[in-house]
């Protein structure tokens, strides 16, 4: 079975960068995955940041970046501020209409 | 302006059946394929499967397969959960969203829809 892989948390300094990243268990993480990236508050629905690998989804600034990192898929904050303290998941496309979400990342800001 | 509007919460016994809904507007329903994502109490978030709403062409993820079922009537612009006999572990938030290309480019989520299931 397909293992999507995510650091389970991270801090982050305000202001500072953080990188997150979304791996597989059993391969490399190319563009044809198309990593999507997603930031979910506690107690509201998940919200799109990133799609298609580094497509912002409207609304969402630029500060907020995707790309592939070495055989990862990475998420990129850049200036974290407080608001940005959330879980941040992946998910990514295995084909055939399936996709695979990772286990979360919890950002901490302090 | 884009909405997906879920249905609200519901509270069942085990062995029960459940329908939920997926209610879009503002955009062209059958543009988009529609996803189920589930996020059990306290845990992550969960791909269950999607359905294109123009013809219905439906796919499930394996853990999923037989245990729900995806449906859509694209007269209405609503997409559909359902179960024929729910158990304690269905307890969880159900989550619908819009996407292309086989829901790689997903852009709006439903607000969400609270599952409990306890006798």
């Amino acid at each position: 079975q397909t293992v999507v892989t995510q650091e389970p948390s991270f801090s982050v300094s305000p202001g500072g960068t953080v990188t997150f990243t979304c791996g597989l268990s059993s391969d490399s993480v190319s563009a044809s995955y198309y990593p999507s990236w997603f930031q979910q508050t506690p107690g509201q629905a998940p919200r799109t940041l990133i799609y298609s690998t580094n497509t912002r989804s409207s609304g969402v600034p630029d500060r907020f970046s995707g790309s592939i990192l070495g055989n990862k898929a990475a998420l990129t904050i850049t200036g974290a501020q407080a608001d940005d303290e959330s879980d941040y998941y992946c998910v990514l496309y295995m084909g055939s209409g399936i996709s695979v979400f990772g286990g979360g990342t919890k950002l901490t800001v302090l | 302006e884009v909405q997906l509007v879920q249905s609200g919460a519901e509270v069942k016994k085990p062995g029960e059946s459940l329908k939920i809904s997926c209610k879009g507007s503002g955009y062209i329903f059958t543009s988009y394929w529609i996803g189920w994502v589930r996020q059990m109490p306290g845990k992550g978030l969960e791909w269950m499967g999607i359905i294109q709403p123009g013809d219905s062409d439906t796919r499930y993820s394996p853990s999923f397969q037989g245990q729900v079922t995806i449906s859509a009537d694209k007269s209405i612009s609503t997409a559909y959960l359902q179960w024929s006999s729910l158990k304690a572990s269905d307890t969880a938030i159900y989550y619908c969203a819009r996407g292309r290309n086989t829901w790689t480019e997903i852009d709006f989520w439903g607000q969400g829809a609270l599952v409990t299931v306890s006798s």
